[in-house]
């Protein structure tokens, strides 16, 4: 069973608009913890955010903040204000104790290309 | 300085051959990764390995071999390429595999094409 959904494959944001993108995970761990990471088309991951699943409040990174509820798992990325630098593949992941190959390894969803439109 | 480096950047080769990715990080970190991106941009764990152990996805063909000659370097050996191999192959680390907080700082992908 997939463990990371992403199911917006691409999206499209107006420059200094708002934009949602969408994770929803499924975990039978009490701990676990989230990330976000840009794919930009230079190649390289850039870690974003991060949320525990203990965590209480919703983490915020600069322009980056994980609308995170928990009932529904679901860890969704906003990003403020867009830019076009922030054109880029956004994965979400989920560690957890039962991930992939043993414990604790970063399981990843398909990821969501979004494109700031000037 | 580069947190975690990988060479070479770029890997053409023939299917057939034996080839190795090399792996660098300076950041002191207990735990190194190799991760596939494949070309739908689909990211896998591949190996993690720490001082102590070695967890290998059991959906990894026996062909890669991680190589760890000090707590800085994990290198993929790669034997009999094959057409499939075609992918993106990433290195990252982290302070500690158990940690679920840690952030995982990966490597620049190493572009791997099997022709």
């Amino acid at each position: 069973a997939q463990k990371i959904t992403q199911t917006q494959p691409g999206m499209f944001v107006q420059e200094k608009e708002a934009v949602t993108l969408d994770c929803t995970y499924d975990t039978s761990d009490q701990s676990y913890g989230l990330f976000w990471y840009k794919q930009p088309s230079s190649g390289e991951m850039i870690f974003l955010i991060y949320q525990g699943s203990y965590d209480e409040q919703n983490a915020t990174e600069g322009r980056y903040s994980l609308n995170f509820q928990k009932a529904r798992k679901s860890a969704n990325l906003v990003i403020s204000a867009s830019q076009l630098g922030d054109s880029a593949m956004y994965f979400c992941a989920m560690r957890d104790a039962y991930s992939g190959a043993g414990s604790y390894q970063l399981t990843f969803g398909k990821g969501t290309k979004l494109s700031v439109i000037p | 300085d580069t947190a975690v480096s990988q060479t070479p950047k770029y890997l053409v080769t023939q299917m057939g051959n034996d080839k190795s990715i090399k792996c660098e990080q300076n950041l002191g970190h207990d735990t190194m990764y190799w991760y596939k991106q494949d070309s739908k941009k689909f990211l896998k764990i591949m190996f993690s390995y720490n001082n102590k152990e070695l967890i290998i996805n059991e959906t990894v063909p026996n062909r890669f071999s991680p190589k760890s000659p000090d707590k800085a370097h994990l290198n993929l050996h790669i034997n009999s390429l094959e057409l499939g191999d075609s992918a993106v192959y990433f290195c990252a680390s982290s302070p500690y595999l158990a940690a679920l907080g840690n952030e995982q700082f990966f490597g620049p992908g190493t572009r791997l094409t099997v022709l």
